[in-house]
């Protein structure tokens, strides 16, 4: 079955810096790969998807996300973090059909 | 459009309760989904349903029943509350049930404590 692995539980950043979110994926083919972000007491919100072509892909609030097949991994990357993007962050990838399996997540902090 | 909506948001049940949680969605999506999210293990698949008429179980379905007789509507209901269900529920939809490509709209969440 198709899976996904954040290793990170919690990463904390200063404001300014730069971001890896890291998550690897476990899948026969080429998968389609999300990342969502939840802010506290929301929903889940995409930020960006991968379904094939170019393996830099672009999502919204200035993240983007590259596929490595080599590595199996699809890591969430940003140049220069913001207050306001202190929250969660899941990778997830589509199983059987349109079911979907979520990593279990890394907590995003943001230091001023 | 309002999207995903679901009601109640804050929930406090007593143990052997039952009730329903509510889900609805007023983008014509033929997938339906609920998740609950438990610190440390994400989001899990309890029930999820193709089309008006169609559901099926998910990854941790017992305690949980569901129907959909509409598309809109998607309510989840616990039989009898265990703590361990004490958990946030979301729900969620999608455009096209057949192809794993589509996004996932989310609700707000319910917040469910049992006790």
């Amino acid at each position: 079955a198709q899976s996904v692995t954040q290793p990170d539980i919690h990463i904390t950043v200063s404001e300014g810096a730069s971001l890896e979110l890291r998550c690897n994926y476990s899948y026969g083919a080429t998968p389609y790969l999300f990342w969502y972000v939840q802010s506290p007491g929301q929903g889940l919100q995409l930020l960006l998807k991968y379904f094939s072509g170019d393996t830099l892909v672009q999502g919204i609030k200035g993240f983007e996300a590259e596929f490595k097949r080599s590595q199996s991994s699809f890591n969430l990357r940003k140049p220069s973090v913001h207050w306001s993007d202190a929250a969660e962050y899941f990778c997830a990838v589509p199983n059987t059909g349109n079911q979907f399996y979520f990593g279990t997540g890394t907590s995003l902090t943001v230091i001023p | 459009n309002a999207g995903v909506t679901q009601t109640p948001k804050f929930q406090v049940l007593k143990t052997g309760q039952s009730m329903t949680l509510q889900c609805a969605q007023d983008m014509n999506h033929e997938y339906m989904s609920w998740y609950r999210q438990d610190p440390g293990m994400g989001l899990r698949l309890i029930h999820y349903s193709v089309g008006a008429g169609i559901t099926d179980q998910g990854e941790v379905p017992n305690g949980y029943n569901v129907s959909r007789s509409t598309t809109e509507d998607f309510p989840l209901r616990l039989l009898s509350a265990a703590p361990s269900q004490t958990s946030v529920y979301f729900c969620a939809s999608s455009p096209n049930r057949g192809r794993p490509s589509y996004e996932q709209y989310f609700g707000p969440g319910t917040r469910l404590t049992v006790t």
